[in-house]
């Protein structure tokens, strides 16, 4: 079974620039978790979905967005970045909410 | 690749040792605990799981010990090897209003051959 897929791998973008990352769980789980980890935080928890519903979103500010797809993939974005956006975000899905995390290897944002 | 864990915690281990990384978690209504293994470069790994009505629970090489007294949580890896080389770090799941992971910043273990 194929793990959790993270697209792009990398990004360097702009102060002021957009972002769209990408995520694909795991065959068959219907919940995707967004995490943003970064050295002095660790992870932070940006918001979870499930049948392409928000469950629960982490306090971050409105520049920070998600959604998810019939098929489970879901999207995450960033608007108008800033330096403090650079950060490794992480991707989780688990069949149902609250259940055991399977994490993607992570899309490293650089924002110069 | 990422600069995940630049100024962690490190236990340094030879290799064949055993290895205990300790976690002290944050709320007493947490009921659901993971451990998760990092290395540079890719996401975080799932290790081993223990519900908060149980003590302890083995896995292959791994064992995980939780004291729901104090809370903490502590990982052991038996006979470390250089692969277990990696970011280890603690998760915990409460409820508040709806259910939540809450994340340690983890310890960095080195394996010395």
């Amino acid at each position: 079974k194929a793990g959790v897929t993270q697209t792009p791998r990398y990004l360097i973008k702009t102060r002021g620039q957009q972002v769209t990352l990408s995520c694909s769980p795991i065959s068959g789980h219907r919940s995707v978790s967004w995490y943003q980890q970064t050295p002095g935080q660790g992870l932070q928890f940006l918001f979870e979905y499930f049948s392409e519903t928000q469950r629960n979103k982490g306090n971050f500010p409105g520049r920070f967005s998600g959604r998810q797809f019939s098929n489970s993939r879901s999207e995450m974005n960033v608007s108008t970045l800033e330096l403090g956006d650079s950060a490794l975000y992480l991707c989780a899905s688990s069949q149902r909410p609250n259940e055991k995390l399977f994490f993607g290897s992570g899309t490293q944002l650089s924002v110069l | 690749g990422e600069s995940v864990g630049l100024h962690l915690p490190t236990l340094s281990v030879q290799e064949g040792d055993n290895s205990i990384i300790n976690c002290a978690y944050s709320n007493s209504a947490s009921d659901y605990f993971i451990w998760y293994k990092q290395e540079s470069g890719k996401g975080p790994q799932f290790i081993i799981d223990i519900r908060s009505n149980m003590d302890k629970r083995q896995g292959q090489r791994v064992t995980v010990l939780l004291n729901k007294t104090v809370k903490h949580l502590s990982l052991q890896i038996a006979a470390t090897q250089p692969g277990d080389s990696a970011v280890y770090f603690c998760a915990e799941k409460f409820a508040s209003g709806t259910y939540k992971y809450i994340f340690g910043t983890g310890t960095r273990l080195k394996v010395l051959a």
